[in-house]
Parts: structure tokens; C-alpha cells; sequence
């Protein structure tokens, strides 16, 4: 039962371009998301977060979206840059625990 | 200079051997995480420690045995390895009342051969 969902395995965006990374959640009880970055060979890091009382949190290049009738977030990168190519992870603390459930990540490849 | 480090990055070992992998961390957390990812690439929880003491422990095979003998280090023992133990493990850590932004090691491929 996975609860954290991210349908696009990969996507392929050239640099300059807005990539927009999408995610599905089952659990209207989450109220916190977390987009983590993963290089190959490395562990994920931690790139930006919302919580459920905003909409729209932005860092930089990085915005991520959220919207809790659809159940649905998605992470933008404008403009995306080559550095940016990783996997990227949505996740989501379990409610009333300390776990963080993640989805199955999404390649993004940023070509010149 | 590394955060939260584990070793060994690379782990090749036969069917019923005994194994473990280490993890520090210097960032002076308080809880820190095991996590296996799979051949799908999920990323799922199996052990947390807070201040060395059991917070979650998923459905895990008994021969799985987490230790933390203090709050900066968080091994993982593997009894009798299976093929299916084959995968990437993650160390992390984080301040529990920020839990959920958590840093990883760069991981542990096990492969059971």
C-alpha cells in the first residue's frame, strides 16, 4: 500500500526549461511533505518542504505546490540547470509517528 | 568532513553469513534511522533510535538487530543473509522535534550472493 506516490519514473527536461515534478499522497491526514535529491552513489538530501496550511513555498529555483483537495504536490525547478539532474523523492511523516514515507523517486535529466 | 558516514560503502558476502554495517553521525542529533532500498527503489523505514532507545522498529526479520551503543552511532548486525537481504541500506539522522528532515549516509550496497 504505498501511500506516497509518484507516478513519472523519469523525466527529461532541456536546461533553461521549467521541470515540474509531480506526487500523489492517499492520506488526507499528512500534513507535511518533503521533496528530497539524490545523486547516484550518494544519499538523499533534503530540498524543500511544505506544510498543509500553505499552498506554495518557494527557495530559490525551487517551488514546490501543493494542492490537499487533489492530494497532490508537485515541485518546480525554473530554470532547471544540468546540476539538477538527480532523483528526486516526495515524502511524508506518518501520522502520529516518526516515520517519513517516501515515494519511488522521479530521474530527472536536465540536457543541455 | 563527513556528517553521517557509514562503512563499508560496498558489501559482497554469501547466503548465511553474518554481517553488520556502522554508521556515526557529527552532527549531534539525537535520532538516527536505518532504511533499506529495494530493486523497485522504495525507500522504507526499518529501525529509529532517540537518544539510544528503540522509537520504531518496522516488520523486520529478527535476524535484522539494530545497536546504538550511544546517540552518535547506529549500527545494523544481519544474521544468516538472505538473497532477498540484497539492497541499499541508508543511515540517517535528524533532531527528533525536526524529524522529518532527516540526513542520509551515502549507503551500504549489500550484495548476498
Amino acid at each position: 500500500d504505498q501511500q506516497v506516490k509518484q507516478n513519472s519514473p523519469s523525466l527529461s527536461v532541456q536546461e533553461g526549461r521549467i521541470s515540474i515534478l509531480n506526487c500523489d499522497y492517499t492520506n488526507s491526514m499528512f500534513d507535511y511533505f518533503l521533496w528530497y535529491k539524490k545523486y547516484p552513489a550518494e544519499g538523499p538530501t533534503f530540498l524543500i518542504s511544505i506544510s498543509s496550511i500553505k499552498d506554495k513555498n518557494e527557495d530559490g529555483r525551487f517551488t514546490v505546490f501543493l494542492n490537499k483537495s487533489a492530494k497532490h504536490l508537485s515541485l518546480h525547478i525554473v530554470p532547471s540547470q544540468p546540476g539538477d539532474s538527480a532523483v528526486y523523492f516526495c515524502a511524508s511523516p506518518s501520522y502520529n509517528t516518526d516515520k517519513l514515507i517516501f515515494g519511488t523517486g522521479t530521474r530527472l535529466q536536465v540536457f543541455p | 568532513d563527513t556528517a553521517v558516514s557509514q562503512t563499508p560503502k560496498y558489501l559482497v558476502t554469501q547466503m548465511g553469513n553474518d554481517k553488520s554495517i556502522k554508521c556515526e553521525q557529527n552532527l549531534g542529533h539525537d535520532t538516527m534511522y536505518w532504511y533499506k532500498q529495494d530493486s523497485k527503489k522504495f525507500l522504507k523505514i526499518m529501525f529509529s533510535y532517540n537518544n539510544k532507545e528503540l522509537i520504531i522498529n518496522e516488520t523486520v526479520p529478527n535476524r535484522f538487530s539494530p545497536k546504538s551503543p550511544d546517540k552518535a552511532h547506529l549500527n545494523l548486525h544481519i544474521n544468516s543473509l538472505e538473497l532477498g537481504d540484497s539492497a541499499v541500506y541508508f543511515c540517517a539522522s535528524s533532531f527528533r522535534t525536526s524529524g522529518n528532515i532527516q540526513y542520509f549516509g551515502a549507503g551500504t550496497r549489500l550484495s548476498v550472493l
